[in-house]
């Protein structure tokens, strides 16, 4: 079965300080694999994805995510957080060829000045 | 502007009273998808569609119907809505396979049913 967990509901950064959010996935199938940012009352953006490629992927507000086979994670991270990062992000994954995504249950960062 | 969007965005309702959220997109994509997102469990997915006439059941289908009459619309229907339908609700899009094409997802309607 395909499921991803997403380690820390909660992450709280000051601003300047690196990000990371922790991400792991199973998949039966070799999957495609994102981060999707929600902005407060806002719907849902795509930050980054992998389908197997690069497996450092380079996404879009200086965020990246490395793929790592072995351990089964997709972490994201920032070196710098910024203000206009604090929102929820979900870790999503969509089995190989197959139809569907599945959401990890989204971690909350709060930037404190 | 290439988008997707949901009305109405914010709607209160009755048990039992039926509605509809309607859903759009310009991007002649022929994969849109319905979710629900609910605290601490991120997004499911209720339903999907692959192409006009060509629909699925997703995660949570309970409760729910949709339809796939155009390419461009794709209807979420509550027969007789109930609080545990509560919900803020997620219309997404893609061009075909959802693994490998990004989905755009619409600004979403907060759904509450009394």
């Amino acid at each position: 079965a395909q499921s991803v967990t997403q380690l820390d509901s909660h992450v709280s950064v000051s601003e300047g300080t690196p990000v990371l959010l922790r991400c792991n996935y199973s998949s039966s199938y070799s999957p495609s694999l994102f981060w999707y940012v929600q902005h407060p009352n806002k719907g849902l953006q795509l930050l980054l994805k992998y389908t197997s490629a690069a497996t450092l992927v380079k996404g879009i507000n200086g965020f990246e995510a490395e793929f790592k086979k072995s351990e089964t994670s997709f972490h994201l991270t920032k070196p710098s957080a910024h203000m206009s990062d604090a929102a929820e992000y979900f870790c999503v994954v969509s089995p190989g060829g197959y139809n569907k995504l599945i959401f990890g249950a989204g971690t909350r960062l709060a930037v404190h000045p | 502007e290439a988008q997707v969007t949901q009305n109405p965005r914010y709607l209160i309702t009755v048990t039992g009273k039926k509605l509809t959220v309607t859903c759009s997109q310009n991007m002649n994509h022929e994969y849109m998808s319905w979710y629900r997102q609910d605290p601490g469990l991120g997004l499911r997915q209720i339903y999907y569609s692959m192409n006009v006439e060509v629909t699925d059941k997703g995660d949570v289908p309970e409760g729910y119907k949709v339809s796939r009459k155009e390419k461009r619309n794709f209807p979420l229907i509550l027969e007789s809505p109930s609080p545990n339908q509560t919900s803020l609700y997620f219309c997404a899009s893609s061009f075909s396979l959802a693994g490998v094409n990004t989905q755009y997802f619409g600004p979403g309607t907060r759904l509450t049913v009394l």
